[in-house]
């Protein structure tokens, strides 16, 4: 089975800052690979997929890119309400594991 | 759009089974794919399985293997999940999810939570 490993785990950024999470596949899945939000208590959400395509509604501080093995999700200006914590996907088969996630919070 | 309306929570005792559902509305139930994920406390994101109801075809993850049962009654639009010989570690909240077969999740239930405590 496909492996989806994601870092880091946690993190800890200021409002406004640049935030990167990278998600790794143990073997290629072209860009079947999606991102999704879950904040404290709620259901996951969405974020984008097909790699690099934006959900629709999703504030364009969100970007995604990759191909391959290697992802990267990037929230260009970290928000307050970004607070969350962030999984990759991948879903190129009918097993649609996830990365162990990365808890994003403010500084 | 598909909405998806999950059954409530469930206290469960140890070695007993449990059965979860999952009622879709709005949208063309055998077109998708209807996935159960679930989380433990404090943890992550876990898929178990998934049926695509049209073609009656589940796959399960090897960790569940032998011990999940789903299925998917088209004439009621409804997903079950059936988890047997529970255990304390499998407290958790169960979600459902639907996408088009090999395809992202979007939308998702709004979870179940059950507990394994004797």
């Amino acid at each position: 089975d496909i492996q989806m490993t994601q870092s880091p785990s946690s993190l800890s950024a200021s409002v406004g800052d640049r935030v990167t999470i990278t998600c790794r596949a143990s073997q290629g899945i072209s860009n079947y690979l999606a991102w999704y939000q879950q904040k404290p208590g709620k259901v996951p959400k969405l974020l984008i997929y097909a790699a690099s395509t934006l959900q629709s509604g999703v504030p364009s501080r969100f970007s995604g890119s990759g191909s391959g093995t290697d992802f990267t999700l990037t929230i260009s200006s970290l928000q307050p309400e970004d607070v969350a914590t962030y999984y990759c996907q991948k879903y190129n088969s009918a097993r649609g594991t996830f990365g162990q996630g990365t808890k994003v919070e403010i500084k | 759009q598909v909405q998806l309306v999950q059954s409530g929570a469930e206290v469960k005792k140890p070695g007993s089974s449990v059965k979860v559902s999952c009622k879709a509305s709005g949208g063309t139930f055998s077109s998708y794919a209807i996935s159960w994920v679930r989380q433990a406390p404090g943890q992550g994101l876990e898929w178990m399985g998934r049926i695509i109801p049209i073609l009656g075809i589940a796959n399960y993850a090897q960790k569940f293997q032998g011990r999940v049962t789903i299925t998917a009654d088209k004439s009621t639009s409804t997903a079950y999940m059936e988890l047997s010989s529970l255990r304390s570690e499998d407290t958790a909240v169960y979600y459902c999810a639907a996408s088009l077969p090999n395809w992202w999740f979007d939308p998702w239930g709004q979870g179940t939570l059950v507990t394994v405590s004797s």
